[in-house]
């Protein structure tokens, strides 16, 4: 069955880089994302990437996928508080037309100034 | 450019009760998925709608039912209401031909008594 695993907590010093780490089961998975939750909101997309890719990098974000460990990094550079939130890792099912994403618990991250 | 918008933001309901939420997806995309996010959880996938129809359901009972309407727009019915299903409900919105770009909406917190 699928399952995503991420560690519940990450604490970092403001300027420092953060990278939260995520593993995964489901070796047919096509997107890999990550999403962003602030406290009483939604879930923002802040990247995704495509099974076939090993790296991904968007300003201050960075996305490594090890498909063979399937296992997923999200590295965020310069850590700034407004980077404090509940980051959730997520992979999206095979098959045409799926949009059945399934999550991580979140990973809590404290930036301390 | 609207995002994926939902309504109503909160709902309070007693044990037995029906709820309707409804969501507005992004403009341009056709597709509309339904999450449940309980306390400290990730979100879990409850249904996928296209072309008016339900393509994919996740593990919830039939008490959780659907309907997309001809302008894309969705609604997520919860019968007999249980304790349980006391949570954030998330609509997340996407185009059947897009490269996997994903948006959710701010979500429903609704709360039974």
């Amino acid at each position: 069955g699928e399952d995503v695993e991420q560690s519940l907590f990450l604490s970092v010093r403001e300027g420092d880089s953060s990278v939260i780490n995520c593993t995964y089961t489901d070796s047919s998975s096509t997107y890999l994302y990550w999403y962003k939750q602030e406290p009483g909101a939604g879930l923002q997309l802040l990247t995704y990437i495509f099974s076939n890719m090993d790296m991904k990098q968007d300003q201050r974000l960075t996305v490594l996928l090890n498909k063979k460990d399937k296992h997923l990094s999200l590295r965020i550079a310069d850590t700034q508080t407004g980077d404090s939130a509940i980051y959730f890792c997520a992979e999206r099912a095979s098959g045409a037309g799926s949009y059945q994403l399934t999550f991580g618990k979140g990973t809590k991250l404290s930036v301390i100034p | 450019d609207a995002g994926v918008t939902q309504s109503p933001t909160h709902l309070i309901k007693t044990r037995g009760q029906q709820v309707t939420l409804r969501c507005s997806p992004k403009s341009g995309h056709d597709t509309v998925s339904w999450y449940q996010q309980a306390l400290g959880q990730g979100p879990q996938f409850i249904f996928q709608y296209y072309e008016e129809e339900e393509r994919q359901r996740g593990n919830f009972p039939d008490r959780f039912s659907g309907h997309q309407f001809p302008n894309y727009s969705s609604e997520l019915n919860v019968n007999a209401l249980l304790l349980g299903d006391s949570a954030l409900y998330l609509c997340a919105s996407s185009h059947q031909q897009s490269s996997g770009k994903l948006f959710f909406g701010s979500g429903t917190q609704l709360s039974v008594l």
